[in-house]
């Protein structure tokens, strides 16, 4: 079965400051792996996916992760955080394009100025 | 594309009252999915359809809930009766299409049953 841990709810971070958002995963298959981002009361937009290609992965907004099998991660990070990215953050895991995307129980950004 | 439309994007309605959502996927996709959000639960899958079968809907959370695909370009999630407790935000995703490697959401359509 897949799943998805993102290992904390909540991160506070000072603006100009590194994000660090953690996920680990569990796929019984080579997983494709996501993270969507959904700003209040706003829909889910997808930052960044890993598909098998290369296992550093850039997104939008300066967002990167690294997909490392041997520790079943795929960490979210962001050299400098700006106040816009305070939103919450999914990671997400499938093994093909016609399964549900399964997803983390979020984690909330929280940038301080 | 216009992207994944839901409708409506605000529902409020009165306890015991039919509720039905709509979503329209985009063309040419042949997955799509019903998620509910809440702030106990996070975002779970209801149920999802391919081909405009249902294949698993064993998150839909009682006989209350219904779903259908009637062709590849719409999709209704109906409740009946709505219950206070069934307030969230209900989205819906499609992808599929040759070349995707990531399912598109619709805005999502909040529902408050009072």
């Amino acid at each position: 079965a897949q799943s998805v841990t993102q290992l904390d709810s909540h991160v506070s971070v000072s603006e100009g400051t590194p994000v660090l958002l953690r996920c680990n995963y569990s796929s019984s298959y080579s997983p494709s792996l996501f993270w969507y981002v959904q700003h209040p009361n706003k829909g889910l937009q997808l930052l960044l996916k890993y598909t098998s290609a290369a296992t550093l992965v850039k997104g939008i907004n300066g967002f990167e992760a690294e997909f490392k099998k041997s520790e079943t991660s795929f960490h979210l990070t962001k050299p400098s955080a700006h106040m816009s990215d305070a939103a919450e953050y999914f990671c997400v895991v499938t093994y093909s394009g016609n399964t549900p995307l399964v997803f983390g129980k979020g984690t909330r950004l929280s940038v301080i100025a | 594309d216009a992207g994944v439309i839901q409708s409506p994007r605000h529902e409020v309605t009165e306890m015991g009252q039919e509720v039905t959502l709509r979503c329209k996927p985009i063309s040419g996709h042949n997955s799509l999915f019903w998620y509910r959000q809440t702030m106990m639960r996070g975002l779970e899958l209801l149920i999802y359809f391919n081909n405009n079968v249902p294949i698993d809907d064993s998150g839909m959370p009682e006989d209350r809930f219904s779903a259908k695909m009637p062709n590849a370009s719409f999709s209704t999630l109906k409740i009946q009766p709505s219950e206070p407790r069934d307030s969230a935000v209900y989205f819906c995703a499609s992808w599929g299409s040759p070349g995707d490697t990531e399912a598109f959401f619709g805005q999502g359509t909040r529902l408050t049953v009072v």
